[in-house]
C-alpha cells in the first residue's frame, strides 16, 4: 500500500517570505501522479499543483513550485512571496496509474500553513 | 463550465439510520470519486465509479455504497449510520485520460447523533 508521510503539522510564517512544505511518499510502483491540494476554512480542496513522476522537470505554478526528489520519494511545495489567502491546510497526495486511468487518492495528514500579517 | 457541486450541505442524523449524498460531476468529466474526511485529518478515499460501475474501493465497509448515473453524477449511500461515520464527505470528479486530475466539490458535514 501507498502512503504519504507530511512531518510539519502546523507552520507559520510572515507575508512575502518563502516557505517550503514537505511530503515524502512510499511506494514500489514507477507510473504515478503527486498532488499539492489547499483546504482553505471554507473546505473546499483546491488543486495547487501537480507532477507526473515520469517527467524530471519540477511542476510550476505562479508562485507555487515543487523540488521532486524521485529516488529520495520527496515532494517539497516552495510557495515564494507568501500572501494571507495562503492560509490554508494543505495536503501532499498520490496516485497510481495503471494504463486505464488513476486510481483514488492517498493523502498525507495535512499542514496548516498560517500566513502572519 | 460548472464546477463539482454536492447536496447537501449539512446533514444530521441519528446511530443507525441511513443517509444519501449527492454529487454533480465537472463538465467534461466522467469518473467521480468519493472521500470521507474526519476532522483534523487528510481524506480517505472510498471508492471511484467510472461508466456507472464501481472502479476501485478504499478500505471501507459494504455498507458505503454508490451509484453513478448515465449523466456522471454520483450518488454515496451509508447504511446503519455509527457515531464515527461523522464526517465532511467529499466528491471528486475527474476526466478518465492522461490528465485524471480530480476536481472537488465543496463537500457534504455529516454529524451523525
Amino acid at each position: 500500500a501507498q502512503t504519504v508521510t507530511q512531518s510539519q503539522p502546523e507552520m507559520s510564517v510572515q507575508e512575502a517570505e518563502t516557505v517550503t512544505l514537505s511530503c515524502t511518499y512510499d511506494t514500489s510502483e514507477n507510473n504515478y501522479y503527486l498532488f499539492w491540494y489547499k483546504q482553505p476554512p471554507s473546505r473546499q480542496m483546491i488543486l495547487v499543483i501537480r507532477q507526473e513522476a515520469y517527467k524530471q522537470q519540477n511542476a510550476t505554478e505562479n508562485r507555487f513550485s515543487v523540488n521532486f526528489q524521485k529516488a529520495a520519494k520527496s515532494f517539497s511545495l516552495k510557495i515564494s512571496d507568501s500572501q494571507l489567502g495562503d492560509t490554508a491546510m494543505y495536503f501532499c497526495a498520490f496516485t497510481l496509474y495503471s494504463g486505464g486511468g488513476a486510481d483514488g487518492l492517498t493523502f498525507g495528514k495535512g499542514t496548516h500553513l498560517i500566513i502572519q500579517p | 463550465e460548472t464546477g463539482v457541486t454536492q447536496s447537501p450541505t449539512h446533514l444530521i442524523k441519528t446511530r443507525g439510520q441511513q443517509v444519501t449524498l449527492r454529487c454533480s460531476s465537472q463538465s467534461g468529466h466522467n469518473t467521480v470519486s468519493w472521500y470521507q474526511q474526519a476532522l483534523g485529518q487528510g481524506p480517505q478515499f472510498i471508492f471511484q465509479y467510472y461508466r456507472e460501475e464501481e472502479n476501485g474501493r478504499g478500505n471501507f465497509p459494504p455498507r458505503f455504497s454508490g451509484l453513478q448515473f448515465p449523466n456522471y453524477s454520483s450518488e454515496l449511500n451509508v447504511n446503519a449510520l455509527e457515531l464515527d461515520d461523522s464526517a465532511l464527505y467529499l466528491c471528486a470528479s475527474s476526466r478518465r485520460d492522461f490528465t485524471d486530475t480530480q476536481y472537488f466539490g465543496p463537500g457534504t458535514r455529516l454529524t451523525v447523533l
